[in-house]
């Protein structure tokens, strides 16, 4: 099945640019996830991409795809406080049963003053 | 437009006792999806419906955990009996495929303890 994998924690300096990487096994996904989940809430869709573009921008956020390497990342320009949560990157298969999302274990990003 | 809603939000149960939860997907969309989330993990898929007929299933522990969805468009999903391994977050989401792209929405979670 797929694995998707992602480093488990990020400081950064508040004002200063983040990047969550994150990889995965399998290479007929057909869209690309990043969600956000604050303490206690439930998980809040960011941004996706589909599978034939290498990048996409929305404001502070940028994704980049690197379908070769399978390899994803998140890049927050100007990082707030706001921004300190857990990011997950998923991965979406079409399958004949249907899409399937699959969940990396998530990157806990810490902004400090 | 409303969100995928999800109650109970919290519940505290004791083992072997069982528990059930709801959920109200966004109007028209056709696929519902139950994950769970254990502490500290990404989430899991346990059971994927499209309309009321059931996709995948084969992560959902069969011998505690069951689901309906029997109108296609709310679900219940059941755990009977509670093992203090099923503290967890439960989230429900469902989809909406577009020929401009296919965006998953969660809900808030329900939250279980185990004790």
């Amino acid at each position: 099945g797929e694995d998707v994998e992602q480093s488990l924690f990020l400081s950064v300096r508040e004002g200063d640019s983040s990047v969550i990487n994150c990889t995965y096994t399998d290479s007929s996904s057909t869209y690309l996830y990043w969600y956000k989940q604050e303490p206690g809430a439930g998980l809040q869709l960011l941004t996706y991409i589909f599978s034939n573009m290498d990048m996409k921008q929305d404001q502070r956020l940028t994704v980049l795809l690197n379908k070769k390497d399978k390899h994803l990342s998140l890049r927050i320009a100007d990082t707030q406080t706001g921004d300190s949560a857990i990011y997950f990157c998923a991965v979406d298969i079409l399958t004949g049963g249907g899409n399937k999302l699959t969940f990396g274990t998530g990157t806990q990003l810490k902004v400090e003053l | 437009e409303a969100g995928v809603a999800q109650s109970p939000r919290y519940k505290i149960i004791e083992k072997r006792q069982s528990v059930a939860f709801w959920c109200n997907p966004i109007s028209g969309h056709a696929t519902l999806y139950w994950y769970q989330q254990i502490l500290g993990q990404g989430p899991k898929l346990l059971i994927q419906f499209q309309n009321n007929g059931v996709v995948d299933d084969s992560q959902l522990p069969k011998d505690r955990f069951s689901a309906e969805r029997l109108k296609g468009v709310d679900s219940t999903l059941k755990i009977q009996p509670a093992k203090l391994e099923d503290s967890a977050v439960y989230l429900c989401a469902s989809t909406l495929v577009t020929v401009s792209g296919n965006t998953i929405y969660f809900g808030e979670g329900s939250w279980l303890t185990v004790v």
